[in-house]
């Protein structure tokens, strides 16, 4: 079955500490994986797409690694900031089915001045 | 680009109405889906339309949900009636023809039914 876990669930740190999200999945055949940020009351932003040829791929302070031996995903977060705190959704999709994308259950992730 | 557009942003209403949520996805963009969120399921995925034409609706969860897609630029879900475990964050999204397939996200409808 494919399922894509998160963790942790929940997660609070203080402004300017560096933080580090994991991803696991049993997607097959895998395509590609994202990640999503979510502020509340907002729908989920894309962050970071990685193909299963791509191993780190950055944006800004948000660094995603992609070990599709493992199938282990990470979003590192450095130097965070107040605005950081949201859910952080990792996405995958199959390659026999790229119009559906699976969900993990989101980390929440509190940002503390 | 305005983005996907949903309305109405909330939606409260009684149990046994019927709710009708609204979505423009964005312009050009061949594929919109219907989104469910809850606390306790994450995401789900209800039903995706590839121009206009629903094409996977094993998401929707009941006979009291329907979807339609009149035209490229507009998109309804129904439910009738309602009952309180309907309440939840509906979000609609849309993706066109660029590279890794993306879906856009609207800002969804919280709907919450008495």
């Amino acid at each position: 079955k494919n399922q894509v876990e998160q963790s942790p669930q929940s997660l609070i740190i203080l402004e300017g500490k560096n933080c580090t999200l994991q991803c696991n999945y049993t997607v097959s055949p895998f395509s590609n994986l994202r990640w999503y940020k979510q502020d509340t009351g907002r729908g989920p932003v894309s962050l970071t797409i990685m193909t299963f040829s791509e191993n780190t791929k950055s944006n800004g302070r948000y660094t995603a690694t992609l070990d599709a031996d493992t199938k282990q995903s990470s979003l590192h977060i450095t130097a965070s900031q107040l605005s950081d705190s949201a859910s952080y959704i990792c996405v995958v999709s199959a390659l026999d089915s790229s119009y559906k994308l699976i969900f993990g259950s989101g980390t929440r992730l509190l940002v503390r001045p | 680009d305005a983005g996907v557009i949903q309305s109405p942003r909330h939606e409260v209403t009684e149990m046994g109405q019927e709710v009708t949520l609204r979505c423009k996805p964005i312009s050009g963009h061949d594929y919109l889906f219907w989104y469910r969120q809850t606390m306790m399921r994450g995401l789900e995925l209800l039903i995706y339309f590839n121009n206009n034409v629903p094409i996977d609706d094993s998401g929707m969860p009941e006979d009291r949900f329907s979807a339609k897609m009149p035209n490229a630029s507009f998109s309804t879900l129904k439910i009738q009636p309602s009952e309180p475990r309907d309440s939840a964050v509906y979000f609609c999204a849309s993706r066109g023809q660029g590279p890794y397939n993306e879906q856009f996200f609207g800002p969804g409808t919280r709907l919450t039914v008495l």
